[in-house]
């Protein structure tokens, strides 16, 4: 079955450390997406990437980096700069000018 | 700047028909989506309305109106399934950015 898997489900790191997302498609989208999710403040754009080895900054790419080395692997960096990093983190895909983005299940962040 | 306005919550009986409407203010404006999030789940697309009017799939349809910046979700015969967050969005140029409301909680009563 083609989809986007997320892993771990549930991370838990200490205040300080970096932590790297993972998320990987086999849906062949070109692409891929970071949102970050808070309760009631619906889905944030934090980084896009259209194409292999390119990407932009979203509304809230402070404290975060991206790399886009394959075309179906797109991990997320949470570094120590990120000020407050427990969230919901939400990966998706697309399909070149086609309108519906495919999410991932989420990775839930908790930083002590 | 860009906003979507939709309500925090709604409430409606198991059966009946619900309207989660959703206004936006955007410079440039190419279309309205909507997706449906259960709790702890993944976002999932249901309706894209390009133009003006109505889209239907199933019991759920999707209005959009231009020149009011004014759409709505419409779910008919609701389920107890159907208790979820609904989340009206819009592209950037190019499509390939969304942004998102923050979302209407419904919840579908007996």
């Amino acid at each position: 079955d083609g989809g986007i898997t997320q892993s771990p489900k549930y991370l838990f790191r200490k205040e300080g450390q970096n932590v790297t997302l993972s998320c990987e498609q086999n849906l062949n989208h070109d692409a891929m997406y970071w949102y970050r999710q808070d309760p009631g403040q619906g889905l944030r754009l934090i980084y896009y990437s259209q194409i292999v080895n390119d990407f932009q900054k979203g509304d809230i790419a402070e404290g975060y980096s991206v790399s886009r080395e394959k075309k179906e692997s797109f991990p997320l960096t949470v570094t120590s700069a990120q000020k407050n990093p427990t969230a919901f983190y939400l990966c998706a895909s697309k399909e070149g000018s086609y309108n519906e983005q495919f999410f991932g299940p989420g990775t839930r962040l908790t930083v002590l | 700047g860009q906003s979507l306005e939709q309500p925090s919550e709604v409430t409606a009986v198991e059966g009946a028909i619900v309207q989660i409407n959703c206004t936006y203010q955007t410079s440039g404006f190419y279309g309205l989506s909507w997706y449906q999030q259960h709790d702890g789940g993944a976002p999932t697309f249901l309706s894209y309305n390009g133009l003006d009017g109505l889209e239907e799939t199933g019991r759920f349809s999707s209005f959009l109106s231009r020149s009011d910046s004014y759409g709505y979700l419409l779910l008919q015969e609701l389920q107890m399934k159907d208790s979820a967050s609904y989340f009206c969005a819009y592209p950037g140029a190019g499509s390939y950015q969304l942004t998102f409301g923050k979302g209407t909680k419904l919840s579908v009563i007996p």
